[in-house]
């Protein structure tokens, strides 16, 4: 079974500061996908950013950007300039198999601080 | 594309008591799911269609759910007999294959 760790449970970070948020994750498959969702307070999943398991490229979405280890099985997520608009709760999420159901891990509590 | 909805947004229920959730998917999208997401975690898979056809199960759902998706179109979750341990936000996602899910609001249900 595949498991999603993240580390930190809370974070925080100045506004327009760049910090970034940890995931490690543990399979056996060798194709997958990896994403980043946020959570805003009493509001949807959105997604942040995804990654394919088969590139070598680090996905990057505007201010948002992945280091994506994969011998390492890390998938750390880096937001650059944080807006007060970025403050939410971040989930690490890994899709693979035969379905793509989504394992999440606990989530990360990033606060902005003005 | 207007998203995927959910409905009821907030359920509040006597324990004992039988709930159902609907789910609208975004209408090109064939792949459903449906998460149930407790105070403090990250959402835990509970099913899977594709099109009509349930193609898995969480351990997670006990004999007291039951999810149907007619058609392939929208799907519902029902709840028999409740217990306080049901209280949770229950997420509903689709997706096209092979691509990434988008999320609803969630129905929140509250077990009393």
């Amino acid at each position: 079974a595949q498991t999603v760790t993240q580390s930190q449970p809370e974070m925080s970070v100045q506004e327009a500061e760049t910090v970034t948020l940890s995931c490690t994750y543990d399979t056996s498959e060798s194709d997958y996908y990896l994403f980043w969702y946020k959570q805003p307070p009493s509001r949807q999943m959105i997604l942040v950013i995804r990654q394919e398991a088969y590139k070598q490229q680090n996905a990057t979405e505007n201010r948002f950007s992945v280091n994506f280890q994969k011998a390492a099985k890390s998938f750390s997520l880096k937001i650059s300039d944080s807006q007060l608009g970025d403050a939410a709760m971040y989930f690490c999420a890994w899709s693979g198999g035969s379905n793509y159901k989504l394992t999440f891990g606990k989530g990360t509590l990033l606060t902005v601080n003005p | 594309d207007t998203g995927v909805s959910q409905n009821p947004r907030h359920k509040i229920t006597k324990r004992g008591q039988n709930v159902t959730f609907r789910c609208d998917p975004i209408s090109e999208h064939n792949r459903l799911y449906w998460y149930r997401q407790t105070l403090g975690q990250g959402p835990e898979f509970l099913t899977y269609f594709q099109n009509e056809a349930q193609l898995e199960k969480s351990r997670l759902l006990s004999d007291r759910f039951s999810a149907e998706r007619p058609k392939g179109s929208f799907s519902t979750l029902e709840i028999q007999r409740t217990e306080q341990g049901d209280s949770a936000m229950y997420l509903c996602a689709s997706s096209l294959p092979d691509n990434e899910q988008y999320f609803g609001p969630g129905t929140r249900l509250t077990v009393t």
